[in-house]
């Protein structure tokens, strides 16, 4: 597709179980970010890759939250353990290159925990 | 560190009205600016943005200046339109040297007619 796309759109989830959130970024993107985005909050810094690698993990919010990317394409982001505080929509963007280019979002994923 | 301030909302407007929404940045190196807008359902897609000190970005009618003295990038529209309504988030990428994009809280915009 031409744009992000991230699945599932929306997950419920039990209080304690594993859930894995994907994130397909535009072909060719090098850079790609994951937000999460608390009902009625501003975007919250969670994590980047440059390529494969994460220069700044300092958004994680704890241990339970891990990411990876793997062939300059696809990533994950599993949090463990899930906790009712986790409920959010999670948002993926990629964008082409260093500095100042357009960063392109997908529509989320919006997770619920009970 | 690096940060971004908007002014609170909701902000709400009639049609036609000027609007005007603050932003202020924290940046330890020169940073980019960038205004992105998430409309009701949508997701978040840019809408302007500045690179260097001076430079006024420019989209749909509304414009940013990039403001080094003041450390500003207000948002402004000369008559706004209902179709207008949507969340604001001012945003800025730290330095050359990173693609870190930090985005401050995003204001709430309600147009009535």
């Amino acid at each position: 597709g031409a744009g992000v796309s991230q699945s599932p759109s929306n997950k419920v989830t039990e209080k304690g179980k594993d859930v894995e959130l994907r994130c397909d970024p535009i072909s060719g993107h090098t850079a790609l970010y994951w937000y999460r985005q608390r009902l009625g909050q501003g975007l919250e810094f969670l994590i980047y890759f440059q390529g494969n690698s994460a220069p700044d993990k300092s958004g994680l919010p704890s241990d339970r939250f891990s990411a990876e990317r793997t062939g300059e394409s696809v990533s994950t982001l599993t949090i463990q353990r899930t906790q009712q505080e986790d409920s959010a929509v999670y948002l993926c963007a990629s964008s082409l290159d260093r500095w100042n280019t357009e960063a392109f979002f997908g529509q989320g994923t919006r997770l619920t925990v009970v | 560190g690096n940060s971004v301030t908007q002014m609170e909302g909701p902000v709400t407007l009639s049609e036609e009205a000027f609007l005007t929404i603050n932003c202020t940045y924290t940046a330890t190196g020169y940073p980019s600016l960038f205004w992105y807008v998430q409309y009701p359902g949508e997701g978040l897609q840019l809408l302007l943005k500045a690179t260097k000190a001076d430079d006024k970005g420019s989209n749909k009618g509304f414009e940013a200046t990039y403001r080094k003295e003041t450390t500003s990038f207000h948002l402004e529209k000369g008559s706004v339109q209902v179709s207008d309504s949507a969340v604001y988030f001012c945003a800025l990428i730290p330095s050359y040297n990173t693609d870190k994009l930090i985005f401050g809280t995003g204001t709430r915009l309600q147009v009535f007619p």
